[in-house]
């Protein structure tokens, strides 16, 4: 069955450190999201990407921020400058459409970001 | 507020029980999601709803848009369905869910 698969798992950084958080959706599907999750708190929206470029994107998607699709398969998050309050799960999911026919959301098993 | 607001907040049951867990929301929606969080903190589609009913094995979900109120139903509850029940609703059509806070199931052999 095809996976949505996120390279890290885990990765701890510096304050300050740029991070990448790698990766790969479903090979047809065509919307890309990342959402972020910290301890015990509520997943929360990030940023969704379509057609090459960003359709929307949430208050804490800030210029530290970036996504890329480098080579049509991978799509990567890239934080600049790490803080202690980036600290959380990373999740990457994608889907074929964005609305209510084909909009099913395929989650990867995110990457567990700790800045110290 | 919360614009997705889950009950119970904590749910222990014991095998074999029923077991219902409920959504509401504020917002207009295109969709509402119900998601299944692992132990180990990966994240699995259960379903996605726009009206009616599905049913997918011992699950069924179900979505009233004029109230605004979804629950998704676990029946013949096993152990290996411990886990995080999420809710989480698209205002709109570019995947930006708004989550509920999650419901923490136990379910005791």
């Amino acid at each position: 069955e095809p996976e949505v698969t996120q390279t890290p798992s885990h990765q701890v950084t510096q304050m300050g450190q740029e991070v990448i958080l790698r990766c790969v959706p479903i090979s047809n599907h065509l919307y890309f999201y990342w959402y972020r999750q910290i301890l015990g708190q509520k997943v929360e929206f990030l940023v969704s990407f379509y057609n090459n470029e960003i359709s929307e994107k949430s208050e804490i998607f800030d210029d530290q921020f970036s996504v890329e699709r480098p080579d049509g398969s991978n799509f990567t998050l890239k934080i600049r400058s790490t803080k202690l309050e980036d600290s959380a799960m990373y999740f990457c999911a994608s889907s074929m459409g964005a609305g209510a026919g084909t909009g099913e959301l395929f989650f990867g098993e995110g990457s567990r970001l700790t800045v110290l | 507020k919360n614009e997705v607001e889950q009950s119970p907040q904590n749910l222990t049951a014991q095998e074999g029980e029923f077991i219902t867990i409920n959504c509401s929301y504020s917002v207009g929606i295109s969709a509402l999601h119900w998601l299944q969080q692992h132990p180990g903190g990966g994240i699995v589609s259960l379903f996605m709803l726009s009206s009616g009913k599905k049913k997918h094995g011992r699950l069924i979900a179900t979505i009233n848009i004029q109230e605004k109120h979804s629950s998704l139903h676990i029946t013949a509850s096993h152990p290996r369905d411990s886990a995080v029940y999420i809710c989480a609703v698209n205002p709109g059509n570019t995947g930006k869910l708004i989550f509920g806070q999650g419901t923490t199931l136990q379910v005791k052999p």
